[in-house]
């Protein structure tokens, strides 16, 4: 089982949509919880920082993590054609190891 | 201006050529790494340096080596590269201290190997 599962997608979704991105995680260690957004042909960079289950807004993008259930969400409210990329989790139990998903693509129809 | 550079951005090379890629940081962060990108395998740690004198292996290592000529240097290469090394490279940086996860990424470097 790997550490972190993510789907890949691809994602389609209209414009103005709220889209809802997530990832499972297998170790209970992990308390650290990350959300990278990555366009095309460009590195990935950090979107969302949480810690511990709840929710965390930042304008229209929400993270939430469940860890009871390992499980790990983001929502983008409104959403737009800017908002295409690639999305990944990352995971860490705080020790500078971080565990990436294999990121889901999302593309945004205008 | 970028805070992580990486340099080539683009390279084609051939089976068995000795490659460098290389990365440098303005951030002031002491902790450096080497990730791959491949579809459908996402990102993965190649190696990784805490400190100039603290460099460590990564999930995949074999193949690759590293040298971190300073702080806010760190070169990875490929002693002779084969076409399963043709990938996205990126270089990473990040604090050092606990809690501190959050890694700051290069444009990348795609290289492909003939």
């Amino acid at each position: 089982q790997k550490e972190v599962e993510q789907d890949p997608g691809p994602l389609s979704v209209p414009e103005g949509a709220i889209v809802s991105l997530n990832c499972t995680y297998s170790n209970s260690a992990f308390q650290y919880f990350m959300w990278y957004r990555q366009y095309s042909r460009k590195g990935p960079e950090l979107l969302m920082y949480t810690y511990s289950s709840g929710n965390k807004e930042d304008g229209r993008f929400t993270a939430q993590v469940d860890k009871s259930s390992k499980y790990i969400s983001l929502f983008i409210r409104d959403s737009q054609p800017s908002d295409s990329a690639t999305y990944l989790c990352a995971i860490s139990g705080g020790y500078q190891k971080v565990t990436f998903g294999i990121g889901t693509k999302l593309q945004v129809i205008p | 201006d970028a805070d992580v550079t990486q340099t080539p951005r683009n390279r084609i090379t051939k089976t068995g050529k000795r490659i460098m890629l290389e990365c440098s940081q303005t951030k002031g962060h002491d902790r450096m790494y080497w990730y791959r990108q491949d579809p459908g395998l996402g990102l993965r740690l190649i190696y990784y340096s805490f400190d100039v004198k603290d460099i460590n292996k990564g999930e995949i290592s074999d193949g690759y080596s590293v040298s971190r000529q300073a702080q806010a240097k760190f070169s990875l290469s490929l002693e002779s590269a084969i076409p399963n090394q043709t990938a996205l490279y990126f270089c990473a940086t990040s604090v050092a201290g606990p809690g501190t996860d959050t890694q700051y990424f290069g444009p990348g470097t795609r290289l492909t190997v003939l």
